[in-house]
């Protein structure tokens, strides 16, 4: 089945200890995306990447970061996290930045 | 990114009733995609329309593409419970750019 597979659903951690939020598509998808979600904010993107080794910002990228070593594989890392990240994150990815994104499942994120 | 309005920001209405929803940009777009976001999961693409003035329709949806290309709407005929969740307006130039999209509850 193709789809986009995150890892954790949910995630409860501390102020400051390093995370990464794990992303895999099966579609051979060149394009990948990494959005959060919160209340009145709708969804904003934090990075995206053309391709493998090219990744650039979106448009909240403080206290983020990404790699894409392999076309499949795209994870979110927080070297610190802080409570403002507390968020739901979503990672997306299409054939190519125009079209229709496929997305995962998301992860619930709080940061205490 | 972008700013896009959507509108309305919550809809209430009865099971048969049809829905209007849109969006609108102070800047072009070459797409427009509406999604549908059940809770618990992610955005999932329910129409994509890639030329301004294109009218496109999936079962009970019909999307449209502005001649402008600043505005788009989704309309949802004869609603059932199972329409309830989140839509999703997203504009598309170069980076997509999403509304922050419409809360549709649909009582039986």
């Amino acid at each position: 089945e193709a789809q986009v597979t995150q890892n954790p659903r949910y995630l409860i951690t501390v102020t400051g200890k390093k995370l990464t939020v794990t992303c895999s598509q099966n579609m051979n998808h060149e394009y990948m995306s990494w959005y959060r979600q919160d209340p009145g904010l709708g969804l904003r993107q934090i990075y995206y990447s053309m391709n493998v080794e090219v990744t650039d910002k979106g448009d909240v990228p403080e206290g983020y970061k990404v790699s894409r070593k392999e076309k499949r594989n795209f994870p979110l890392i927080l070297e610190s996290p802080s409570p403002n990240q507390t968020s739901l994150y979503f990672c997306a990815s299409s054939f190519g930045v125009v079209g229709g994104y496929t997305f995962g499942s998301g992860t619930r994120l709080t940061v205490v | 990114g972008q700013q896009l309005n959507q509108s309305p920001q919550s809809m209430f209405i009865q099971e048969g009733e049809d829905v209007s929803m849109n969006c609108t940009s102070s800047s072009i777009f070459n797409t427009w995609l509406w999604y549908k976001q059940d809770p618990g999961e992610g955005p999932v693409l329910l129409i994509a329309l890639y030329k301004a003035g294109e009218l496109t329709s999936n079962g009970r949806l019909t999307a449209q593409f502005g001649i402008t290309r600043k505005d788009s709407f989704l309309n949802i005929s004869a609603s059932i419970p199972s329409d309830v969740g989140i839509y999703f307006c997203a504009g598309q130039y170069n980076a997509l750019n999403f509304g922050k999209g419409t809360s549709l509850l649909v009582t039986p």
